[in-house]
């Protein structure tokens, strides 16, 4: 059994969808959650950092964490189809840079016209 | 601007000829590591440094090479490609202190026939 677990999709939706994106995971050791957005032909960008449980908000994303559930979300709002990415989670023991990240395989994203 | 600069962007070769795929980091950041990324298995990482002269190995480190002379520069090396390397690489760079982000070049697709 994978560490990180995330539904591969593809998801479509149509423009100003909702979109819920999952990760769910089996190390209680994770503490910080990551989100990357990854463009074909891109690679991945940093979208969320959140640590421990609950909710973040950045603009029309936010990120939700469970750690009871080990399970993770990230939410977008007035979805557009410059969204349509692949979305990546990821999830580390401890903060700061160079601690490793174990990364879900991604969900593809398509947000149509 | 901030980047991480892979070279080359797509490169074909043939099995057991040698080759380096460069990485170049213009933030100062101490940390640095390579990724590979498959279809349905997602980002693994084969080796990362979190400074000059120090490496080590990552999930996935066999058939590839490391160094890391100079802080900007981590190149990989496959000294001897075979096809299952055929794969899509990441290099990724993250400053010690910030909290656990990557940022990640834009890739190279590298294809061993």
């Amino acid at each position: 059994q994978k560490e990180v677990e995330q539904d591969p999709g593809p998801l479509s939706v149509p423009e100003g969808a909702i979109v819920s994106l999952n990760c769910t995971y089996s190390n209680s050791a994770f503490q910080y959650f990551m989100w990357y957005r990854q463009y074909s032909r891109k690679g991945p960008e940093l979208l969320m950092y959140t640590y421990s449980s609950g909710n973040k908000e950045d603009g029309r994303f936010t990120a939700q964490v469970d750690k009871s559930s080990k399970y993770i979300s990230l939410f977008i709002r007035d979805s557009q189809p410059s969204d349509s990415a692949t979305y990546l989670c990821a999830m580390s023991a401890r903060a700061g840079g160079g601690n490793k990240l174990t990364f879900g395989t991604g969900t593809q994203l398509k947000v149509e016209l | 601007e901030a980047q991480v600069t892979q070279n080359p962007r797509y490169l074909i070769t043939v099995t057991g000829k040698k080759l380096t795929v460069t990485c170049s980091q213009n933030m100062n950041h101490e940390y640095m590591s390579w990724y590979r990324q498959d279809p349905g298995l997602g980002l693994r990482q084969i080796y990362y440094s979190m400074n000059v002269e120090v490496t080590d190995k990552g999930d996935v480190p066999e058939g590839y090479k490391v160094s890391r002379k100079e802080k900007r520069n981590f190149p990989l090396i496959l000294e001897s490609p075979s096809p299952n390397q055929t794969s899509l690489y990441f290099c990724a760079s993250s400053s010690l202190g910030q909290g656990g982000g990557y940022t990640f070049g834009s890739g190279t697709r590298l294809t061993v026939v």
